[in-house]
């Protein structure tokens, strides 16, 4: 089955500064999905993005299916925006969807 | 406030106990699913159901068992569980091949 990867694993931050989140699978993927699980365990959809490039205000994604990996830019991180963030592929006609490990987000006051 | 909606938040149950776990979505999609979660770990699938038929079970013990009355409804019947289920459950919907939406799960615990 597909293999993915999510680096790093466990992310220190000061409030303001930015990062990227890295995702790499392993076979050609047909959807790629980006999700942010905080504290209390709510899941959130932050993107859908199988291609190209994404933006919501702080976040942005670009996925190059060709090369297999997707990033995810955080930029003026909040203490909100601590959790974990977890990447997630599939392919079209089926309904499995495989997560990454996470990263663990930590965003110091 | 998600879109998809599980009930109970919280449920403590013993080991001979029968309960269920409750989804609603009223996004008209056509596939729903149930995930588990252990403490630091992904979500792992455990049913898929696309348009109110079982397409996926991920080899789930026979203690669990799903069941979707309708195209906005999913349950998930508990029946003599083990230490090892207590964990977050989580429904999700989506039209096949969309992004998926998830319910805020239920956090369940056995004694």
């Amino acid at each position: 089955g597909i293999q993915v990867e999510q680096s790093p694993p466990d992310l220190i931050l000061q409030e303001g500064a930015n990062s990227t989140l890295r995702c790499n699978f392993s076979d050609s993927v047909n959807n790629l999905q980006w999700f942010h699980q905080n504290p209390w365990g709510q899941l959130i959809n932050l993107f859908y993005i199988p291609s190209g490039t994404k933006q919501n205000g702080r976040l942005s994604a670009t996925t190059v299916a060709t090369e297999r990996y997707s990033l995810l830019y955080i930029s003026s991180s909040q203490t909100t925006d601590s959790g974990v963030y977890f990447c997630a592929v599939g392919r079209t006609g089926g309904f499995k969807t495989i997560f990454g490990a996470g990263t663990r987000l930590f965003v110091k006051a | 406030d998600t879109e998809v909606t599980q009930t109970p938040k919280h449920l403590v149950m013993g080991m001979t106990n029968k309960k269920s776990l409750k989804c609603e979505q009223h996004m008209g999609h056509r596939a729903m699913y149930w995930y588990k979660q252990k403490a630091k770990k992904p979500p792992e699938l455990m049913f898929v159901y696309s348009y109110e038929k079982l397409s996926i079970n991920e080899s789930v013990p026979s203690r669990f068992s799903p069941e979707c009355p309708n195209s906005s409804l999913l349950n998930l019947h508990l029946h003599a569980l083990q230490p090892e289920d207590s964990a977050l459950y989580l429904c999700a919907s989506n039209y096949p091949g969309g992004p998926q939406h998830f319910g805020d799960g239920t956090r369940l615990s056995i004694l």
